[in-house]
């Protein structure tokens, strides 16, 4: 079974540019997750979906960064304009579901993005 | 405080040591439990649920002490393979799964 996949693996930009972060959960699927985990810190959630609609984004600098899930599948994440501070791994995830037993909602998270800002 | 709260090490052990790592959340009416495992540079894994009445999976034993409110992990035998960051995890409402991650504790297991 193929994995959560995640593109780029590396970006490095200059602040104030804009970039993008594109992921595709395991195949069925309907939580996907976006973190950002920052060096020697612990992810943290940034937007939560369900399916096609947002469930949690209480976290998400909502001036700069945008989300969205448009048919329910894959996601993409973007910060406009990128600060230094948005240096971090961005890690998507995704889960068959929150809510309900225990083994639905496991967290199988993708190799992550990792954001430079200079 | 901090939601979740653990010791970020470095624990540096020898192999075959048995190491233990305790990791103390503030929100009383958690719902669930995890440990989850880091790698340098790689994705988190779930490692282990943490299971009210404690659970076991080989050298890895975990246990909730809801009283006390923190979750503890405990490894015997420490393999070089089992050097890696370990990851508290704390769902703080029922329904919803949200996860909340600490800090996470590094471990080097040394030859």
């Amino acid at each position: 079974e193929a994995g959560v996949a995640q593109s780029p693996r590396y970006k490095i930009i200059e602040k104030r540019q804009s970039v993008a972060f594109w992921c595709n959960p395991i195949s069925g699927h309907a939580t996907l997750y976006w973190y950002q985990q920052i060096l020697g810190q612990g992810p943290k959630l940034l937007i939560q979906f369900q399916n096609n609609g947002v469930v949690d984004d209480s976290q998400l600098p909502k001036d700069r960064f945008s989300a969205e899930r448009l048919k329910g599948v894959d996601s993409t994440l973007k910060i406009q304009p990128a600060k230094l501070e948005d240096s971090a791994v961005y890690l998507c995830a995704s889960s068959l579901r929150a809510s309900g037993a225990l083994s639905y909602n496991e967290q199988f998270f993708g190799p992550g993005t990792r954001l430079t800002v200079l | 405080r901090k939601e979740v709260e653990q010791d970020p090490g470095p624990f540096n052990v020898p192999e075959g040591a048995t190491v233990a790592f305790n990791c103390t959340y503030s929100n009383s009416a958690s719902q669930s439990f995890f440990w989850y495992r880091q790698d340098c540079r790689k994705e988190p894994k779930l490692l282990m649920s943490v299971y009210s009445s404690g659970n076991e999976d080989g050298r890895f034993t975990a246990q909730l002490n809801r009283a006390s409110q923190y979750i503890s992990l405990l490894i015997r035998d420490s393999k070089l393979s089992d050097s890696a960051t370990y990851l508290c995890v704390v769902s703080p409402t029922s329904g919803t799964y949200k996860y909340i991650f600490g800090t996470g504790t590094r471990l080097k297991v040394l030859a």
